[in-house]
């Protein structure tokens, strides 16, 4: 199976702030990766497919890049509404693996 | 409007069964690629099983041989039978679309059904 890990863990910033979290495939994954927000409680959310597509609805300070091995997820501008944890999924084959998380919260 | 909506979760002791259900509406289950992905108490995201259109199915390791996924077309519902339940079963279960225009990742989710298992 795909190991997909993230990078930070955690981390704590300001609104305004740009963000920047990297999801590393064990092996090369093509651009079939996404990019997902989940606050407590909550079903998860779609941001980004394809590395680097924005889904519907989504505000585009939210922008993905990367390919092959290596993507990263910013924020260009965080709002008080992006407190929550973000999730990298692959899925260029079985079994799907998703990253570990990355807990976005208040400095 | 798209929705998703499971049931069916609830206590169950180690070794027995529970099936879950997810009702869609505002699109064709059957039309598309349609996940479950659980999630245990305090941690991240786990795919569990998906059904193609053309009725392909796929597992999870740590589910194969004891979970199945199916639907029915009537319906238009989405299922998962978990049989032969253990304690690290115990999470909160999804059920996603695979998106027509969003390159197989899950555009749409339910709310999640809890399945805990425990004596």
């Amino acid at each position: 199976a795909i190991q997909m890990t993230q990078s930070p863990s955690s981390l704590s910033a300001s609104v305004g702030d740009r963000v920047t979290i990297t999801c590393r495939a064990s092996q090369g994954i093509r651009n079939d990766l996404g990019w997902y927000q989940q606050k407590p409680g909550k079903a998860p959310k779609l941001l980004i497919y394809a590395a680097s597509s924005l889904q519907s609805g989504v505000p585009s300070r939210f922008s993905g890049s990367g390919s092959g091995t290596d993507f990263t997820l910013t924020i260009s501008s965080l709002q008080p509404e992006d407190f929550a944890t973000y999730y990298c999924l692959q899925d260029y084959n079985y079994p799907l693996t998703f990253g570990p998380g990355t807990k976005v919260d208040i400095k | 409007e798209v929705q998703l909506v499971e049931s069916g979760g609830g206590l169950v002791q180690p070794g027995g069964s529970l099936r879950l259900s997810c009702a869609a509406s505002g699109f064709t289950v059957s039309s598309n690629y349609m996940s479950w992905v659980r999630q245990a108490p305090g941690k991240g995201l786990e795919w569990v099983s998906v059904i193609y259109s053309g009725g392909s199915t796929y597992y999870a390791d740590s589910v194969k041989g004891r979970f199945t996924i199916s639907r029915d077309n009537s319906k238009n519902t989405l299922y998962l039978q978990m049989n032969s339940l253990r304690a690290e079963d115990t999470a909160v279960y999804y059920c996603a679309r695979v998106g027509e225009g969003s390159y197989g990742m899950f555009d749409y989710w339910g709310q999640g059904t809890l399945v805990t298992v425990s004596s």
